[in-house]
């Protein structure tokens, strides 16, 4: 069974510009996380996804967003970047709830210059 | 909300038993989880216990759950250097995870 897969791994931007990351959930699994990694915050939550619906969101800025779509896969967006928005950012996949087992994948470094 | 914190560092000499500590604030909170992040890699869920329990064995790991003091442990017994990673303490509170700064175990031959 293949993991969660995430794209790309590595991104640099510069700041004002937009990044889209994308992740793949294991099959059959419907609920997607994303997290962001800093070596200052942690690990924070920012959003969750289940059928295609925002399910739970933490305390970001709305220059965050994201999306999932029929086949589970997830996208998140971050517009109009900033210096602070270099992180890692990970995805973890779930069979229903974010309370369940959840499995992550490798994350999707992004340096904003 | 929910507080969770561990300590930065610890180190251990291959074949000890280390314990990882954390402790947190808001009872309510439901599972409890320990994750292993490598270098490069994401993160790998060890166990979890669920609140109303006081101890879960699985191998090498023991969790340690005091409800009354918030506080969480694990034990590794026989610890190994593929051991060697930072581990994350989460607590499962409204809906969503809040995971620990993270502890840095590095275990020495």
């Amino acid at each position: 069974k293949a993991g969660v897969t995430q794209t790309p791994r590595y991104l640099i931007k510069t700041r004002g510009q937009q990044v889209t990351l994308s992740c793949s959930p294991i099959s059959g699994h419907r609920s997607v996380s994303w997290y962001q990694q800093t070596p200052g915050q942690g690990l924070q939550f920012l959003f969750e996804y289940f059928s295609e619906t925002q399910r739970n969101k933490g305390n970001f800025p709305g220059r965050f967003s994201g999306r999932q779509f029929s086949n589970s896969r997830s996208e998140m967006n971050v517009s109009t970047l900033e210096l602070g928005d270099s992180a890692l950012y990970l995805c973890a996949s779930s069979l229903v709830s974010s309370i369940a087992e959840q499995f992550f994948g490798p994350g999707t470094r992004l340096t904003v210059l | 909300g929910e507080d969770v914190e561990q300590s930065l560092f610890l180190s251990v000499r291959e074949g000890d038993s280390s314990v990882i500590n954390c402790t947190y604030t808001d009872s309510s909170s439901t599972y409890l989880y320990w994750y292993k992040q490598e270098p490069g890699a994401g993160l790998q869920l060890l166990t979890y216990i669920f609140s109303n329990m006081d101890m879960k064995q699985d191998q090498r790991l023991t969790v340690l759950l005091n409800k009354k003091d918030k506080h969480l442990s694990l034990r590794i017994a026989d610890t190994q250097t593929g051991d060697s990673a930072i581990y994350f303490c989460a607590a499962y509170n409204t809906d969503k995870l809040i995971f620990g700064t993270g502890t840095r175990l590095q275990v020495f031959p």
